[in-house]
């Protein structure tokens, strides 16, 4: 079965400028998270839907958004962007959370520039 | 709260030798514990997971953790590295949080193998 798709897979963005990014989950997941990824920081949870409902919110500025599609297509929304959102945005998908794991996408490579 | 704690941010071995990293939790109620593998500039990959039962459990690539609830640790080990285990591993704790289940990643552990 095909895995996580994250789209684009690199992005070069100016400051200022806005981002969305797109995570197609494994079919029948009804879980998606996203994490940013930076060398300074880490793993960082940004926020989880499932079945469309934002149930998490990790501890980020209201500049990132978020939303879930009726098919569960997840998409994450970065408004004014600044140079300290350069990151690798990883997308997790998983059946209900929990103890099934997650399955990671490849992530989108994210440079402000 | 639960939290995660990965002892040693860069662990270094040579090619054949044990393969050590070490994780401890705290969690207030049973947890499920998992580990994954990063390579550079990809996702994390699930390597193994404990959820309930044999406490020993086995992942791929021959990487095997042992959940010791006495210590509070979940430390994944492989008795003999080959250069294609050179990744960044990431141990990770789930338990119920307000009706549904909350992850905890740790910090990381870069893993080097010297050939």
């Amino acid at each position: 079965k095909a895995g996580v798709t994250q789209t684009p897979r690199y992005l070069i963005k100016t400051r200022g400028q806005q981002v969305t990014l797109s995570c197609s989950p494994i079919s029948g997941h009804r879980s998606v998270s996203w994490y940013q990824q930076t060398p300074g920081q880490g793993l960082q949870f940004l926020f989880e839907y499932f079945s469309e409902t934002q149930r998490n919110k990790g501890n980020f500025p209201g500049r990132f958004s978020g939303r879930q599609f009726s098919n569960s297509r997840s998409e994450m929304n970065v408004s004014t962007l600044e140079l300290g959102d350069s990151a690798l945005y990883l997308c997790a998908s998983s059946l209900t959370g929990g103890p099934t794991g997650y399955t990671f996408g490849s992530g989108t490579r994210l440079t402000v520039v | 709260a639960q939290s995660v704690t990965q002892l040693g941010s860069h662990v270094s071995v040579s090619e054949g030798a044990l393969v050590l990293l070490r994780c401890n939790y705290s969690s207030s109620v049973p947890p499920y514990l998992f580990w994954y593998v990063q390579y550079p500039n990809q996702g994390l990959q699930l390597l193994l997971k404990y959820t309930t039962g044999a406490t020993l459990v086995k992942g791929i690539n021959g990487f095997e953790a042992e959940f010791k609830k006495s210590e509070t640790s979940f430390h994944l080990t492989k008795p003999s590295a080959h250069m294609s285990d050179a990744a960044e591993y990431f141990c990770a704790v789930t338990m119920n949080s307000g009706g549904y289940q909350k992850v905890t990643f740790g910090t990381g552990t870069k893993l080097q193998v010297i050939p």
